[in-house]
This record gives structure tokens, sequence and C-alpha cells, in this order.
């Protein structure tokens, strides 16, 4: 089945600096999906890409969906401790996958003050 | 607005016992609903998903079984609780197929 390879795994990173990670597959999936998972609570969905190649930001995070259809990134500006959580990336590949989403392992993001 | 329930929050439950988690959607017809699973607070695993009334396919074969007896209303169950069933449990909806699925709360199961 589809499977994506998400990295990295875990950041630690001072409050302020800039956050980068990102999604790839060997499959093309039609839509890319970023959450953030807090401890204990349901992801929450931070940023829906649905065509190749779009570039989408909400506040301080930006995310693009790779023109390949097989990758996508979030960026995080700014950072500040409310970042804290688990990222996930997440895709849907159409066709027969239809409406099931795909996930990423997740990202641990740790912000020090 | 869209709003999705799933309860309980937290459950704790013999090994050997049923289950049954519910999980409803309100302020939309006819979503998909899907099961999710996720161990150890990493990666999430679907293991059941909907496309309307009584129809549930499965992704992987194991202890539970799913159920949609209304538009909005879907239903993780099992008859016997094994340890390895132990995790946290996430409902979510999504409208068309490839739009973006929004996720319950969560329950967390223990089976001991």
């Amino acid at each position: 089945g589809q499977q994506l390879n998400q990295s990295p795994q875990s950041m630690f990173i001072q409050e302020g600096e800039d956050v980068s990670m990102n999604c790839t597959s060997s499959s093309i999936f039609n839509t890319w999906l970023w959450y953030k998972q807090d401890p204990g609570e349901g992801p929450v969905l931070l940023i829906a890409l649905y065509k190749a190649g779009e570039l989408t930001s909400n506040g301080r995070l930006t995310a693009q969906f790779g023109i390949t259809r097989k990758d996508s990134f979030l960026n995080i500006s700014a950072s500040i401790p409310s970042d804290v959580g688990i990222y996930f990336c997440a895709g849907q590949g159409g066709g027969t996958s239809y409406g099931k989403l795909t996930f990423g392992q997740g990202t641990i993001l740790t912000v020090h003050p | 607005s869209q709003t999705i329930h799933q309860w309980p929050a937290t459950l704790v439950q013999p090994v050997g016992s049923p289950l049954s988690l519910e999980c409803t959607v309100e302020g939309t017809s006819n979503p998909n609903l899907y099961w999710y699973r996720q161990a150890a607070g990493r990666g999430l695993q679907l293991l059941f998903y909907s496309v309307g009334i009584g129809q549930i396919s499965s992704e992987v074969p194991q202890n539970l079984s799913a159920s949609r007896p209304q538009d909005r209303q879907f239903i993780l169950s099992s008859k016997k609780l094994l340890l390895s069933d132990s995790g946290f449990y996430l409902c979510a909806w999504s409208g068309d197929p490839n739009t973006e699925a929004f996720f319950g709360q969560g329950t967390r199961l223990t089976v001991v």
C-alpha cells in the first residue's frame, strides 16, 4: 500500500527559530494535508493542499504540494512554545484509495523558551 | 458548522470483555466516516471507513468490527478485547472523497 516517509522524526528548537519538515512518497497523491496533534487529543487540520505546486500559508505556517505530487513540506516561522506537538502529513490518493488518508509517522516538535 | 463527537474519552476494559465506541457527526449529511488507531502517540492506522449507511470497508484484519446504523453514526466494536487492542482510537469524517478529514477527540482504550 501507499506509504509516507516523514522527516525529521523529532526536532528540538529555540523559541523564535524557523522549522521545516517534509513528507515524501513513492506514490502520487491528489491531496496533501498537514495536521497538528496535542497530547491526548485528536489531530487538528492546519493546511490542506489540492493542486501540484500549490503553496499555501496559514499565519506562520506555510506548506507546499510538490510538483511531482509525491512530496510536501511544512514550514513554521518564528516558533513559539505553543507550537509544541506532533505534526503529521497525510495524503489522499484518490482512485481505489477513495477518500482514505495515508499518514506519515509524525514529527515531534519541542520548543524551548 | 460541522462537529464530530466521540465517546467515551477514556476506557479501561478487562481482556475478553466487549467494546463499543460511538462517533456521531452533526451539521452535514452523507459524510465519509473513518476509524483510526494510533499506537504510542505516533502514526495513525486506518481501521475502517464508510461511504454510506451499512457500507463498511476494513483495512486490516483484526479483532474489531465497525457498523454504520445511521447516516451520521459510526460504531467501533469488539466481542472480546485483547491486550493488543489497547491504543488511542480516533473517529474522523470528510465530505467529498478528496477533501480534508476532521477528527474527534479520541478514546484512550486500555485493556487490562
